[in-house]
C-alpha cells in the first residue's frame, strides 16, 4: 500500500517473548492506529497516536504498548506474547480526525504466538 | 460504543448482478465509511458519505444513507469477479476513532 509499510509481514513467535511490530509511513499524517483483525470480531483499534509522543488506548490495548518518537514510525510492543494474541495486526494511518478522512491502511502482519 | 453492523454477513451472486450490502448503527454520526478487504490484503478506502448527505456515487459504487434509519448501503453495480472481497463499513466515534463493523464477504460466481 502506497505509502505506509508494515513489517515484518509475517513472524511465528514463542509464548512469553516480547515482540515488536513496526509500521512505517511516508505521507507526514498526524494520526496512526494499531487494530487487531481477528474471526468474528472485525478490526478492533489497539492504540492509536495523534502525533509523535501522544499516544492513547484503544478497546482492546491490554497486553500491548506502543511508542512513536518520530511522525513516520508507530511501533506496536507485545511485552510478553500469548497465545490470544495471535492474530493479523494492521497499521493505518489518517492525514486528519476520523470525522473527516479515510484511513490508509497497511497490508498486515500476520503474527502467530506457539 | 457505537459499531456498525453489516448484513447479509455473506452473499454469493452470478457476475453482472448488483450487490447491495447494508449497515445498521446505533448512535448519531458525522459521517460512515465504506472499505473493501481482498483476501490477505488491508482495508482500502472507498468512500464517505456526511451526515447531511443522503447519497454518493463513485465509479460502479452508490452509497447511501438514512440517519433516520441510522443505516446506510452499498451497491455495487455490474459486478466483476475481482469485486469478491470482504466489505466493512465504519462509522466515526469520539477522539478521533472509527469502529468497524465485521464486514460482509461478498463472492462473485463466475
Amino acid at each position: 500500500d502506497a505509502g505506509i509499510t508494515q513489517s515484518p509481514r509475517h513472524k511465528v513467535t514463542e509464548t512469553g517473548t516480547p515482540v515488536t511490530l513496526r509500521c512505517h509511513q511516508t505521507e507526514n499524517h498526524r494520526y496512526m492506529y494499531w487494530y487487531r483483525q481477528d474471526p468474528g470480531h472485525g478490526l478492533r483499534l489497539i492504540h492509536y497516536s495523534y502525533g509523535v509522543k501522544d499516544t492513547d488506548k484503544g478497546e482492546v490495548s491490554d497486553g500491548y504498548s506502543v511508542s512513536r518518537s518520530k511522525t513516520e514510525d508507530f511501533l506496536l510492543t507485545l511485552e510478553s506474547a500469548t497465545s490470544s494474541q495471535t492474530s493479523v495486526y494492521f497499521c493505518a494511518i489518517s492525514g486528519g480526525g476520523s470525522a473527516n478522512y479515510g484511513y490508509t491502511f497497511g497490508s498486515g502482519t500476520r503474527l502467530t504466538v506457539v | 460504543s457505537q459499531q456498525g453492523e453489516e448484513d447479509p454477513q455473506a452473499l454469493s451472486i452470478q457476475e453482472g448482478e448488483n450487490a447491495t450490502m447494508n449497515c445498521s448503527y446505533k448512535t448519531s454520526i458525522n459521517n460512515l465509511q465504506w472499505y473493501r478487504q481482498n483476501s490477505g490484503r488491508g482495508l482500502v478506502h472507498l468512500i464517505l458519505i456526511r451526515s447531511n448527505e443522503r447519497e454518493k456515487h463513485s465509479g460502479r459504487l452508490r452509497v447511501t444513507l438514512d440517519t433516520s434509519k441510522k443505516s446506510s448501503s452499498l451497491l455495487i453495480t455490474a459486478s466483476r469477479a475481482a469485486d469478491t472481497a470482504s466489505y466493512f463499513c465504519a462509522t466515526d466515534g469520539r477522539d478521533d476513532k472509527i469502529i468497524f463493523g465485521k464486514g460482509t464477504r461478498l463472492h462473485i460466481l463466475p
